[in-house]
């Protein structure tokens, strides 16, 4: 079946606009989850949806950072007023169950680059 | 807290050499699971294999092994007769049943194997 899919797979924009990144996750994962990965290093978790319960938002590093989960499937991550350190790679993952104990399924990354 | 400890930045060997990728965690928790992700050149990360903390057993899977060790906090990989395509960073990662909220990834160990 189809995997984790993210779009735009590249976005380069100016210092100080907005930028919407989208996660398309395998069908039928109830938990979806964003990390930032900055180059050459590991994984910072964002934040982390789980059904229809309140996201898990302790990962955003600023108020600039923002996300929706639209009918438990479709994410949105936002990015207000952009500033050259939000420059690295977006990932999205899902997996099956409610809770953390299922692997994740990454998709392949949105590269952000602010100028 | 949740912590994962990859002490080794990169790995270089040459092919057919067996290397071991070390992962140290620390929990609170008694139950929790752990996980190897592979990150290729393309990007893309692959889930290797999830670990409870109940099952000590270790696991074998073609060329890879992964040694679980309570005692020592440790669940490590190793990789026999390695090959080009081995070449990738490796994630360990930790999610906890009962305190965590979400996964926490290790730094990463970048290997390269060399025909």
């Amino acid at each position: 079946g189809a995997g984790v899919s993210q779009s735009p797979s590249n976005k380069v924009t100016e210092k100080g606009k907005d930028v919407e990144l989208r996660c398309d996750p395998i069908s039928g994962h109830t938990a979806l989850y964003w990390y930032r990965q900055s180059l050459g290093q590991g994984l910072e978790f964002l934040i982390y949806f789980q059904g229809n319960s309140a996201p898990d938002k302790s990962g955003l590093p600023s108020d600039r950072f923002s996300a929706e989960r639209t009918g438990g499937s479709v994410s949105t991550l936002t990015i207000q007023r952009t500033q050259q350190e939000d420059s690295a790679v977006y990932l999205c993952a899902s997996s099956f169950g409610s809770y953390l104990s299922y692997e994740q399924y990454f998709g392949p990354g949105t590269r952000l680059t602010v100028t | 807290a949740q912590k994962v400890t990859q002490a080794q930045t990169e790995i270089s060997v040459v092919e057919k050499e067996d290397v071991t990728l070390d992962c140290v965690y620390e929990t609170r928790d008694t139950t929790y699971y752990l996980f190897w992700y592979k990150q290729p050149p393309s990007g893309e990360l692959v889930f290797l294999i999830r670990r409870n903390s109940f099952d000590e057993q270790n696991e074998i899977s073609g060329r890879y092994s992964w040694n679980f060790q309570k005692s020592t906090s440790s669940f490590n990989f190793t990789i026999t007769a390695s090959q080009v395509v081995d070449s990738a960073v490796y994630f360990c990662a930790l999610s906890e049943a009962n305190y965590g909220q979400n996964f926490v990834f290790g730094p990463g160990t970048r290997l390269s194997v060399l025909p």
